[in-house]
């Protein structure tokens, strides 16, 4: 089982639909949680942190279910913009690294 | 200018020879780490160093070394490339005193091994 598993999609959605993806991990000693965004052929970056309370980024939304071991993200009124790649990343635990989920392609068509 | 650097953006390189790839970061951070990203495998770490005197391991090392020259600098050799290390491959820092590890990465490399 991969530590860290995320639908790769892609999810192909309208412009102004909301859309959720869900990652689950493996280890429960995991300590971070993060989301990145990548496009096509560039480096990944940070999109947010997710914290046990959840939090927003303006569309953005992060939760984490530590119980069950997932992390979702939630994008509403998508934009062309938001085209790319979502990763979802975990830290800690006995590895003490990043490790990185193979990401969930998001296209958002006009 | 791009915070994280590395050198060269693309390479194209054949099957037994030796290649560098170089990392300079301006963002003054301790921590530097190497990753490659193949289709369908996301980012596997292959090093890192959490300061000039400290290297690591990562999952994917074998066939790899690196050399921490400076803080500033992270530098990756493949000492005889193989087709299979045909990858993107990514450079990242991060600071020890934020706590949070987010990592910063570099532009990439497009390595091709023929």
């Amino acid at each position: 089982r991969k530590e860290v598993e995320q639908d790769p999609g892609p999810f192909n959605v309208p412009e102004g639909a909301t859309v959720a993806f869900n990652c689950t991990y493996s280890n429960s000693a995991s300590q971070s949680f993060f989301w990145y965004r990548q496009d096509c052929r560039k480096e990944p970056k940070l999109l947010m942190s997710v914290y046990s309370s959840g939090n927003e980024d303006g569309r953005f939304t992060a939760q984490l279910n530590r119980a069950s071991q997932y992390i979702s993200l939630l994008i509403r009124d998508s934009k062309l913009s938001d085209s790319a790649t979502y990763l979802c990343v975990v830290y800690g635990g006995a590895t003490n690294k990043l490790i990185f989920g193979t990401g969930t392609l998001l296209a958002v068509q006009p | 200018d791009a915070d994280v650097t590395q050198t060269p953006r693309n390479r194209i390189t054949k099957t037994g020879k030796r290649i560098m790839l170089e990392c300079s970061q301006t963002k003054g951070h301790d921590r530097m780490y190497w990753y490659r990203q193949d289709p369908g495998l996301g980012l596997r770490l292959i090093y890192y160093s959490f300061d000039v005197k400290d290297i690591n391991k990562g999952e994917i090392s074998d066939g790899y070394s690196v050399s921490r020259q400076a803080q500033a600098k992270f530098s990756l050799s493949l000492e005889s490339a193989i087709p299979n290390q045909t990858a993107l491959y990514f450079c990242a820092t991060s600071d020890l005193g934020t706590g949070l590890d987010e990592q910063y990465f570099g532009p990439g490399t497009r390595l091709t091994v023929t």
